[in-house]
């Protein structure tokens, strides 16, 4: 069945990076676009970026253009998401999703990864 | 970015009553619309694309109807496993965007 198996909780210090990656299953990867979604504790959902799978080609949201990367390994059909300079403002559960095309319509968020806790403390 | 708003913020109401759920966005979005079902601690669940389309394996008692720039998204019969928070999401243009939520629960 269709997955997506992210990586496990962090903490990091302010400044440092992290790496998130969100390991897909049961499906063809290289076809679909996958996306970040993060929700900082008690608070909605904020949209991060998207990648498409086949190409690599990103597009962010301008608040995080400067430290955002995401990026895709088709051999292993993993997606990942590299965040830098890392504040606390940045603790939030970080969750990766799938879109897919049905009938022409695009559909997304039609499956999520689990959510990464990652906490940013000194 | 285009903003999304959602009314009401809460929603309290009885078991088997209908309840609706508003997302207005500050542009025209034409029917590019999702909504979203989020109880705590877990990842959101699809329930609606493009508006009025019911994701697959989700109960026909959710529905959801609009285009433009106002949406609504109805419950027909609230059961208890509805207690959740709901978001909608736009994806017509970038940055996509949610709404703040609701949070509904059971009288």
């Amino acid at each position: 069945q269709v997955q997506l198996v992210q990586s496990g909780s962090e903490v990091q210090k302010p400044g440092a990076s992290v790496t998130v990656s969100c390991e897909a299953s049961g499906f063809p990867f290289s076809t679909y676009w996958f996306h970040w979604v993060r929700q900082a504790p008690g608070q909605g959902l904020e949209w991060m970026a998207i990648i498409n799978a086949e190409g690599g080609e990103t597009t962010y949201a301008e608040k995080f253009q400067d430290r955002l990367t995401l990026t895709r390994d088709t051999s292993t059909n993993t997606v990942y998401m590299q965040l830098s300079r890392l504040t606390s403002d940045d603790t939030a559960v970080y969750f990766c999703a799938r879109d897919r095309v049905t009938n022409g319509l695009l559909i997304t968020g039609d499956s999520w990864g689990q959510g990464t806790l990652v906490t940013v403390s000194s | 970015d285009i903003q999304l708003t959602q009314s009401p913020s809460t929603l309290s109401a009885s078991v088997g009553d209908r309840i609706t759920i508003t997302c207005r966005a500050s542009q025209r979005i034409n029917t590019w619309l999702a909504w979203y079902r989020q109880e705590p601690g877990k990842a959101p669940n699809l329930l609606i694309y493009a508006a009025s389309n019911l994701e697959r394996g989700v109960p026909p008692r959710f529905s959801g109807s609009g285009s433009g720039t106002q949406f609504t998204l109805t419950i027909s019969s609230l059961q208890p496993d509805d207690i959740a928070t709901y978001y909608c999401q736009q994806y017509n243009s970038y940055p996509w965007t949610f709404g703040p939520g609701t949070r509904v629960d059971i009288k």
